[in-house]
């Protein structure tokens, strides 16, 4: 069982570039969730799923796509990247999305774009 | 606009004394409040949650107090050991329907010196 998983690590990006981070989780979790966190503001959510094939925005969605297309996977797409993108990407997941639904984070995904 | 808040980014504490960290919020009618942990290079852990219909919960050397007139809870760790050196994040789940969002604080890194 190896929880959420995200891939890949690390990356540099050029501005304009565009790339995709995949998220996978085992636990037959309904909700997933991209947040970024950076220095001092904490984690924001960017989009989340309450199931696969839903998608929505979070707080911070711009400049970002999101797809849910097997119950699984949760893709975070940046189609032209800008320094502001610079950041901590993570996933998590919630079996439910009331009082239980504690959310389980992968690693992380660290991204940087000059 | 910051819901959740954490004022202090960071609290260095002796091992074996009491590690108290705290928590604002904006909204009364957020209905759940949990407290995750964060090592470095690896995503956020659940630690402790409470529902506002409470004012304490405890778990081992965790508890946490909700103060609902305040806007305010605190979580408190006793005896503090130095494997709870981490960043702690509290986060508040608003209501907004079956979403299972959660809104973060800033973290407060906690170094507990041996």
């Amino acid at each position: 069982n190896a929880g959420v998983t995200q891939t890949p690590k690390f990356r540099v990006l050029k501005t304009g570039q565009s790339m995709t981070l995949l998220c996978a989780q085992d636990m037959n979790h309904e909700y997933m969730y991209w947040y970024r966190q950076d220095p001092g503001m904490g984690l924001r959510l960017i989009h989340y799923s309450v199931g696969e094939g839903t998608t929505a925005k979070g707080e911070v969605p711009d400049g970002y796509n999101v797809s849910r297309l097997k119950k699984q996977n949760f893709l975070l797409g940046l189609e032209s990247a800008a320094p502001s993108q610079t950041s901590v990407y993570f996933c998590a997941s919630s079996l439910y999305s009331d009082v239980f639904g504690e959310q389980f984070f992968g690693p992380g995904t660290r991204l940087t774009v000059l | 606009d910051q819901q959740v808040k954490q004022n202090s980014p960071s609290l260095s504490v002796q091992e074996g004394r009491i590690s108290i960290l705290n928590c604002d919020y904006t909204n009364s009618m957020f209905d759940y409040f949990l407290w995750y942990k964060k090592y470095p290079a690896e995503g956020p852990t659940f630690l402790i949650s409470i529902s506002s219909i409470k004012d304490k919960n405890e778990d081992g050397r965790f508890t946490v107090f909700l103060n609902k007139s305040a806007k305010h809870l605190s979580l408190h760790i006793v005896p503090s050991q130095p494997g709870d050196s981490a960043v702690y994040f509290c986060a508040a789940s608003p209501p907004s329907g079956n979403t299972g969002k959660l809104i973060f604080g800033q973290g407060t890194t906690l170094q507990v010196k041996p």
